[in-house]
């Protein structure tokens, strides 16, 4: 079955960067694009970006651009977010999701990954 | 501040019919497909709805959905306490170039 198992929970002090992991198996990696979309705490979802993972090309959201990579190793099956520059309010727990083929619905989620930027 | 505009919250009692409505504009609901998730407190979101009124294989016939020029909604029949969540619609935004999402409706059963 498909599973997206992301890397544990993170500390960060503002202003720093962190790269969050999200390992797939079940299906063929580079099938199927990923994205990246954040929660903050009692927040709305927002979406970060995603990655064609089979030839490396991505997209990131506007406001995000210029902070945000979103990288893959195909070997590993794992796609990586990076986000610099951390503010204490990017406070959130980030979601991996996998993206049914030619849309943009995500049909997979992984676990979630809580990162606190705090002093 | 969201883009896609839902109810904060809605309720009812078990085995009664609920609505949640979507509401955007011509850059994203009026031109793009709509897609719903189930979010339990907790937990990632579940894919709901996609492409407007379909349902992934696993989804109770109970959950509906439609759209209509820049609006959508979904519809729940028969409401069971599992239905408690949150629930979010999403689209894609054309002047954005971005997904968006609705602010979730937190639904309870009374």
């Amino acid at each position: 079955q498909v599973q997206l198992v992301q890397s544990g929970a993170e500390v960060k002090k503002p202003g720093a960067s962190v790269k969050v992991s999200c390992k797939a198996s079940g299906y063929t990696f580079t099938s199927y694009a990923m994205h990246w979309v954040r929660q903050g705490p009692g927040q709305r979802l927002e979406w970060m970006g995603w990655i064609n993972t089979g030839n490396g090309d991505t997209k990131y959201s506007q406001k995000l651009q210029g902070r945000v990579t979103i990288t893959r190793d195909t070997s590993a099956s794992t796609v990586y977010m990076e986000l610099s520059s951390l503010r204490s309010e990017e406070t959130a727990v980030y979601y991996c999701a996998r993206n049914i083929v030619g849309t943009k619905v995500f049909d997979h989620w992984g676990q979630g990954t809580l990162v606190i930027v705090s002093s | 501040q969201s883009v896609l505009t839902q109810p904060p919250s809605t309720s009812g009692t078990p085995g009664q019919r609920v609505t949640i409505s979507c509401s955007g504009s011509s850059s994203n609901i009026g031109s793009n497909t709509v897609n719903w998730y189930q979010q339990v407190p907790g937990t990632a979101p579940k894919l709901l709805i996609y492409t407007n009124n379909q349902r992934p294989s696993g989804v109770p016939d109970r959950f509906s959905a439609s759209k209509s020029g820049t609006s959508a909604s979904l519809a729940i029949s028969g409401l069971q306490s599992e239905d408690e969540a949150d629930y979010y619609c999403a689209t894609w935004d054309d002047s954005l170039n971005d997904v968006v999402f609705g602010g979730g409706t937190k639904l309870t059963v009374l």
